[in-house]
């Protein structure tokens, strides 16, 4: 089984509508993110928690809200999509080995948005 | 402001050898990650830098410069399962990752 899970996978909405991606992760880490990815741009920081009570904004968060439920799951809310929010979503989780943190990856999440 | 340049994309001969370089300007750093993405998949790490020279692993080796602002990955004896993008990404002053848009690197027989 898939340590980060991500749902739904796909889905089509459209503009005005509210909804809710989720992610679930087994790997037992307090911290979670939420990134978009656009064609030609980088991974954009929505939002990051560090543990249940902890939530934060990161780059983009304008347009999006979240909720950290537990330690395994992190979900992500646009209130009222639009479309430029139309982008694959990646939750991601991270632990710290020494110096290293690293972040490991769900399996996206594709939003249209008409 | 913080940046990453990285090519865009790249294409190199199966069993050949390929370096991808990457650029940042990040305000303060703590070290530089290679993260590959195969084409719909969840990127996944490769490597992690913080001290300046070379880490090799496998056909895969880091290098980083701090002084210069500059990483590059090394491929060797290049797979066709090696066709992916490859993500440069900084972790700057506040522990955040930086993230380049990523380099697709295209494998031909």
């Amino acid at each position: 089984d898939a340590d980060v899970t991500q749902t739904p996978r796909n889905r089509i909405t459209k503009t005005g509508k509210r909804i809710m991606l989720e992610c679930s992760q087994t790997k037992g880490h307090d911290r979670m993110y939420w990134y978009r990815q656009d064609p030609g741009l980088g991974l954009r920081l929505i939002y990051y928690s560090f543990d249940v009570k902890d939530i934060n904004k990161g780059e983009i968060s304008d347009g999006y809200s979240v909720s950290r439920q537990a330690q395994a799951k992190f979900s992500l809310s646009l209130e009222s999509a639009i479309p430029n929010q139309t982008a694959l979503y990646f939750c991601a989780t991270s632990d710290q080995t020494g110096d290293v943190e690293t972040q490991y990856f769900g399996p996206g999440t594709r939003l249209l948005v008409l | 402001g913080q940046n990453i340049d990285q090519p865009t994309e790249m294409t190199a001969t199966e069993g050949a050898i390929v370096q991808i370089n990457c650029t940042y300007q990040t305000s303060g750093f703590n070290g530089l990650f290679w993260y590959q993405q195969h084409a719909g998949e969840a990127p996944t790490f490769l490597s992690y830098n913080v001290l300046d020279g070379l880490e090799e692993k496998g056909r895969f080796s880091s290098f980083l410069s701090r002084s210069k602002g500059y990483s590059y990955l090394l491929l060797k004896e290049l797979q066709m399962k090696d066709s992916a993008s490859y993500l440069c990404a900084a972790l700057d002053s506040n522990y955040q990752l930086i993230w380049g848009a990523g380099t697709k690197l295209i494998i031909k027989p």
